[in-house]
């Protein structure tokens, strides 16, 4: 199985910071990585797929970057509605495998 | 707009049985891959299991491999996952979630609301 390493597991940080968030796969998945973002109580919404597409609606100053084992999401300029936690998902192979998640939180 | 409604979720009793739904409305259902995603209380995500479009190819955590049997009926739009022999472990919100293209490479986009089941005596 592909383990998905992320760090840090928590940031705190305030509006205005830019933070990245780094997600390391124990073997090489290309390109095959996802971003998603959890409020409490809510299901995840995905952010990024394919390490790097935007997807529609989410905010531009959400970018993703990297391929084979290392990766980043990257939040340009931090709003209010942005403290949640970020989990990285590899979709290379079965069996499907998540990051452990990174709480970010408001300093 | 594109919604997935779960349902089923429960209490049980450690080696009894409960069958989770999914319904999804506002899409092709027949043309994508879904999953079920798990989520233990204070814990992250876990994947479950993702069956293709056709229902024809099914793949399953090692955790639930055995117990869990994922199906799909493309004429109702709806998933199902029958969980037996269900332990204290599999307590968690489960989420079912449609894969964006293929049988994965992409992510998931579109999430349920998620349904609870709780395994305890």
């Amino acid at each position: 199985d592909i383990q998905m390493t992320q760090s840090p597991s928590s940031v705190s940080a305030s509006v205005g910071d830019r933070v990245t968030i780094t997600c390391r796969a124990s073997q090489g998945i290309r390109s095959w990585l996802a971003w998603y973002q959890q409020k409490p109580g809510k299901a995840p919404k995905l952010l990024i797929s394919a390490a790097s597409s935007l997807q529609t609606g989410v905010p531009s100053r959400f970018s993703g970057s990297g391929s084979g084992t290392d990766f980043t999401l990257t939040i340009s300029s931090l709003q209010p509605e942005d403290f949640a936690t970020y989990y990285c998902q590899q979709a290379n192979s079965f069996p499907i495998t998540f990051g452990q998640g990174t709480r970010l939180e408001i300093k | 707009e594109v919604q997935l409604l779960e349902s089923g979720g429960g209490l049980a009793q450690p080696g009894g049985s409960l069958r989770l739904s999914c319904e999804a409305s506002g899409l092709t259902f027949s043309s994508y891959a879904m999953s079920w995603v798990r989520q233990a209380p204070g814990k992250g995500l876990e994947w479950v299991s993702t069956v293709s479009a056709s229902g024809g190819r099914t793949y399953y955590a090692d955790s639930v491999k055995g117990r869990f049997t994922l199906s799909r009926d493309n004429s109702k739009n709806t998933l199902y996952l029958q969980m037996n022999s269900l332990r204290a472990e599999d307590t968690a919100v489960y989420y079912c979630a449609k894969i964006q293209r293929g049988e994965n490479y992409y992510g998931m986009d579109v999430w349920g609301q998620g349904t609870t089941v709780a395994v305890s005596s």
